[in-house]
């Protein structure tokens, strides 16, 4: 089984709807959690952390289920701008930072 | 505020050669990695280093080695190129949460 597992897509949605992905994680014993965007042929950038209790920014939710070891990232009113690869990210060491694992990416396009 | 400088942006290689991809960051992160990108991938954990003299092995380390001799520092060496590390490598620092990456290096081994 993978580390970390996320369905690849691509999703393709209209301006204005919502949309969610899903990854799943092997250990339980994962600490922190994040979610990653990734623009064509660019380094990948910190989209938001994810919190047991879920975060919100914006547009975007992300949620934690740690008995499932599941994390899922919600994108509300879609832009066009939205267009990209979200990267789900596992840290797999106890500590704060330390073995930053990568799922596959999910990709994501926008169309008017 | 250069971050995390990732050097040469592009290369070939012929099949058997050695490079170093050089990495370097500026903001004094204890954490530092190297990833792979395969087309249409994720990331592949190749080294990381959680300060000056540590290294430890990912997820696909081997034909790769790393040194830490410095905070700043991390270049990764690839020995005896081979078609398969065709990839685009990134480089990234972290401290606590947020990791940044450099902008990747395009290696093409023929």
């Amino acid at each position: 089984r993978k580390e970390v597992e996320q369905d690849p897509g691509p999703f393709n949605v209209p301006e204005g709807a919502t949309v969610a992905f899903n990854c799943t994680y092997s250990n339980s014993a994962s600490q922190s959690f994040f979610w990653y965007r990734q623009d064509c042929r660019k380094e990948p950038k910190l989209l938001m952390s994810v919190y047991s209790s879920g975060n919100e920014d914006g547009r975007f939710t992300a949620q934690l289920n740690r008995a499932s070891q599941y994390i899922s990232l919600l994108i509300r009113d879609s832009k066009l701008s939205d267009s990209a690869t979200y990267l789900c990210v596992v840290n797999m060491h106890s500590s704060n930072t330390g073995k930053l694992i990568f799922g596959q990416g999910t990709t994501l396009q926008v169309k008017p | 505020n250069a971050g995390v400088t990732q050097t040469p942006k592009f290369r070939i290689l012929k099949i058997g050669q050695s490079m170093t991809l050089q990495c370097t960051q500026d903001m004094n992160h204890n954490y530092m990695y190297w990833y792979r990108q395969d087309p249409g991938m994720g990331l592949k954990l190749i080294y990381y280093s959680v300060g000056a003299g540590i290294t430890d092995k990912g997820e696909v380390p081997n034909g790769y080695n790393v040194s830490r001799s410095t905070t700043e520092d991390f270049p990764l060496r690839l020995e005896l190129a081979a078609p398969s590390q065709t990839s685009v490598y990134f480089c990234a620092s972290a401290m606590n949460t947020e990791a940044f990456f450099g902008q990747g290096t395009r290696l093409t081994v023929v």
